[in-house]
């Protein structure tokens, strides 16, 4: 089974800083998936990652990955306050998505 | 267009009662596929149908069940609730399998509470 490890769980920080976020996985997986989450609300998809470093970016947010390593990073630029959600990434296999346990973002003014 | 429509939004039922929850995905879309998310394990699939086949399933009891009707629309199923099965219950609707299209879309889920 394909298991998913996100970190770090929760994240703070304050407007205009940058920071990232991890994504491990345990084994191979055909895609990588980012989504958010705000409160109350759905998924909604930000990034598809196919192959060994591949990188896409909108806006403040760069998503990359290394298949040899089996890590997918987001990065945030410049945060502002608008980006406080949660953010998920998964791998995708077969018909198959292998969530990881999100991250808590709160961008401080 | 519209996006993937869930109902209901939230339920509230007691324990050993069963439960029927219901996805209706974007038009065109013929594959919907199923997830329960709850703080402890997070989000977890449940199953995902295509063109009225359930293709596989997650590690959940017999007693999550599901089905999918010729116009895409789906259901899921669940007898004899317990408390551990309070979750929000999303679904996604891909236009193709999900491993071909590479999207998926989620509704905003169903909150159900059991007491």
């Amino acid at each position: 089974e394909l298991k998913v490890e996100q970190n770090p769980l929760f994240l703070s920080m304050q407007e205009g800083k940058n920071y990232t976020i991890y994504c491990n996985y345990s084994t191979t997986s055909d895609r990588l998936y980012w989504y958010r989450q705000d409160p109350g609300k759905s998924l909604e998809s930000l990034f598809v990652l196919l192959s060994n470093g591949a990188v896409k970016q909108e806006g403040r947010l760069m998503a990359s990955l290394d298949t040899k390593a089996r890590l997918s990073t987001l990065h945030i630029t410049a945060a502002v306050h608008d980006l406080s959600a949660t953010y998920f990434c998964a791998g995708g296999r077969g018909n198959q998505f292998y969530f990881g346990t999100g991250t808590s973002l709160t961008v401080i003014p | 267009k519209a996006g993937v429509t869930q109902t209901p939004r939230y339920l509230i039922k007691t324990r050993g009662q069963q439960v029927t929850l219901s996805c209706s995905p974007i038009s065109g879309h013929r594959s919907v596929s199923w997830y329960q998310q709850t703080p402890g394990q997070g989000l977890q699939f449940l199953f995902e149908y295509f063109s009225e086949t359930q293709r596989n399933k997650g590690n959940f009891p017999g007693r999550f069940s599901g089905r999918q009707f010729s116009n895409s629309r789906s259901e899921m199923n669940v007898s004899t609730l317990e408390l551990g099965d309070s979750a929000l219950y999303l679904c996604a609707s891909s236009k193709d399998a999900p491993e071909i299209t590479l999207e998926a879309f989620f509704g905003q889920g169903t909150r159900l509470t059991v007491v």
